[in-house]
């Protein structure tokens, strides 16, 4: 069965820092890799797309990563900003689209 | 300007009513879909249509119906047979079939 499992569950960090997010996925076949970020109420909005010859893409202070040998994707988000406290979803397509459950992320002044 | 939309963005019924969500889109995208999202849980697929007059069984769709007679439009109906109604149900739409989905804003149902 096709699955994204992404973790952590929930995470807070102080304003500033730095965090990695995870992403495990087990679709196939495969063709991308989406990261998406949702507002709390709000609808989610796309930060990054990888390939499947893509290991790393950047959009402005978040770095996604890709290993498609261990099928691993991380999210690093650099300089944390309180703007930054959403759900970041790991979305990766079959026949349908298979979403992950999402990262909780809090940041704290 | 393009985007994707839904109305209303606050809905409130009555237990046993039904209740049609309201979602538009003129991005001309071909596929268009409904998710449910509830506290703590991921989107789960209800309902989705990848052309007009066609539409599929997401993961969730009891209790819910759908149409696709315009390419602009897919509302949702939440009937009295869904068991557990209120939740965030969000919208979306896709271009070609590598392309991102577009998310409405959202509506937040609340059955009393």
């Amino acid at each position: 069965k096709n699955q994204v499992e992404q973790s952590p569950q929930s995470l807070i960090i102080l304003e500033g820092k730095n965090c990695t997010l995870q992403c495990n996925y087990t679709v196939s076949p495969f063709s991308n890799l989406r990261w998406y970020k949702q507002d709390t109420g709000r609808g989610p909005v796309s930060l990054t797309i990888m390939t499947f010859s893509e290991n790393t893409k950047s959009n402005g202070r978040y770095t996604a990563t890709l290993d498609a040998d261990t099928k691993q994707s991380s999210l690093h988000i650099t300089a944390s900003q309180l703007s930054d406290s959403a759900s970041y979803i790991c979305v990766a397509p079959d026949d349908k689209i298979i979403f992950g459950k999402g990262t909780r992320l809090h940041i704290l002044p | 300007d393009g985007g994707i939309t839904q109305s209303p963005k606050y809905l409130f019924r009555k237990e046993g009513q039904n209740v049609t969500l309201s979602c538009e889109q003129n991005l001309n995208h071909d596929a268009m879909y409904w998710y449910r999202q509830d506290p703590g849980q991921g989107l789960r697929l209800i309902y989705y249509s990848q052309i007009v007059n066609d539409f599929q069984k997401g993961d969730i769709a009891e209790g819910y119906s759908v149409s696709r007679e315009k390419k602009e439009s897919f509302p949702l109906t939440v009937t009295s047979a869904q068991k557990n109604p209120t939740a965030f149900y969000l919208c979306a739409s896709k271009g070609a079939p590598a392309d991102e989905q577009f998310f409405g804003p959202g509506t937040r149902l609340t059955v009393l």
